[in-house]
């Protein structure tokens, strides 16, 4: 089983803060993605990555970046929190290669910024 | 850019009813078709997905999809429903293939009374 995991189920940080969310998969998937999920909104994509320290922008990556410096290991880094970032996180992987594979999902870390 | 429509926001059914969830995408050209599911509590998982070949396709707990390519349509449906169906639904479209970056819908709450 494929298994995604998230460092924090729920976060609550400042207005300003750097804020770290780390998501691990275990099946060597290439493909790792960051989504934000807002109610009304739907999951869209913040960055992907296909390979390790490769990364691509999603459909909003401002006030984000990310981090891949291992293949397991896919980080978004929020470089100072707004409140407008308060939401659902969910971290996403899929095997790659040039048919499209399923994307497995974490469970997603809720951060609230205050 | 692509676009997914989902009409529905919220959908309530008794147990056994009839279901049919819309989705309607943008792109013209060939396309990848995703429905994915997050039950109350739990990770969003892979329902179904179209890749080329029969336009119905079969996914799992007896829901499928029919794909239309004249009107853009992937829509779900499922003969009769029950409680453990209560869920939010995710359509969902990839339409780069040199990536596997999707498109999601706004989702559809379904609510089933029992």
């Amino acid at each position: 089983d494929v298994k995604v995991t998230q460092s924090s189920r729920y976060l609550v940080k400042r207005t300003g803060e750097k804020v770290f969310l780390e998501c691990v998969q275990d099946m060597d998937h290439e493909n790792m993605f960051w989504y934000r999920q807002d109610p009304g909104l739907g999951l869209r994509l913040i960055y992907f990555s296909y390979d390790v320290k490769m990364k691509e922008k999603g459909d909003i990556p401002e006030g984000y970046s990310v981090s891949r410096e291992k293949k397991e290991r896919f980080s978004l880094i929020l470089e100072s929190a707004s409140t407008n970032q308060t939401s659902m996180y969910l971290c996403a992987s899929s095997l790659g290669g040039r048919v499209q594979e399923t994307q497995y999902f974490g469970p997603g870390t809720r951060l609230l910024v205050l | 850019a692509q676009s997914v429509s989902q009409h529905n926001h919220h959908v309530i059914l008794s147990e056994a009813a009839s279901l049919e969830l819309g989705c309607n995408y943008s792109y013209g050209g060939t396309v990848n078709l995703f429905w994915y599911v997050q039950y109350p509590g739990q990770h969003l998982q892979l329902l179904l997905k179209y890749f080329s070949g029969d336009p119905l396709v079969k996914g799992i707990k007896g829901f499928e999809a029919e794909f239309i390519k004249s009107k853009f349509s992937f829509n779900l449906r499922k003969p009769s429903v029950q409680w453990s169906d209560t869920a939010e639904y995710f359509c969902a479209v990839n339409d780069d293939f040199g990536n596997e970056k999707l498109t999601f819908g706004t989702g559809t709450r379904l609510t089933i009374i029992p």
